[in-house]
């Protein structure tokens, strides 16, 4: 089976501090990729970050890192320094093999609500 | 302006309505996708179409079509929409297997 599992539906922190949000996933394709993105309250969907299956080093992009542990299969997402903007939905998705064919399609986890406090 | 536009924003409609859902893009990407987000849930793939002549049902297309008029348009139609297809509509678009970037999203209310 392939999936994608945020175990956290909420989670809060102070202003300034980091954040760590958990991913975990389960697929047998050995060539996948992960991808976080950042929904606020206003809905549009922001894409944040990606790793691939094959990359050895662990995505960063500005605040945002993704500690990727293959043997365990997560890919959690780390936000320094978090700001109240930050405050948020973040979805954890992997692109994953679509049983017809070789097509790959984004597979989206639950979702992890994020409160900055001031 | 944004890479990803869809219309309309928000829709009210009723039961036994047909309505479509557009997006456009700019980005020249040739792939394009449908999802629907439901509260508590991530977004669920609709419809995938690779290029103008290819399109692809997703996870959840029972009660949805689509169209693929140009690289940079597909539309997303229900034909008879019911009360359970209220969600956020989402449209987006990659480059082959590349990032998918999202439009902004279109809330549908059925009554």
């Amino acid at each position: 089976a392939q999936k994608i599992t945020q175990t956290q539906p909420g989670m809060f922190v102070q202003e300034k501090e980091a954040v760590t949000l958990d991913c975990t996933y389960d697929t047998s394709d050995p060539s996948y990729g992960l991808f976080w993105y950042k929904q606020p309250s206003s809905g549009e969907m922001i894409f944040l970050i990606y790793q691939g299956s094959y990359d050895q080093q662990n995505a960063t992009e500005g605040r945002y890192s993704l500690n990727f542990q293959k043997a365990r299969k997560s890919a959690n997402l780390v936000i320094s320094a978090s700001q109240l903007g930050d405050s948020a939905m973040y979805f954890c998705a992997m692109r994953v093999v679509i049983s017809s064919g070789s097509a790959r399609q984004l597979t989206f986890g639950s979702g992890t609500q994020l409160t900055v406090l001031p | 302006d944004a890479d990803v536009t869809q219309t309309p924003r928000n829709r009210i409609t009723k039961t036994g309505k047909r309505i479509m859902l557009e997006c456009s893009q700019t980005k020249g990407h040739d792939r394009m996708y449908w999802y629907r987000q439901d509260p508590g849930l991530g977004l669920r793939l609709i419809y995938y179409s690779f290029d103008v002549k290819d399109i692809n049902k997703g996870e959840i297309s029972d009660g949805y079509s689509v169209s693929r008029q140009a690289q940079a348009k597909f539309s997303l139609s229900l034909e008879s929409a019911i009360p359970n297809q209220t969600a956020l509509y989402f449209c987006a678009t990659s480059e082959g297997r590349s990032t998918q970037y999202f439009g902004p999203g279109t809330r549908l209310l059925v009554l």
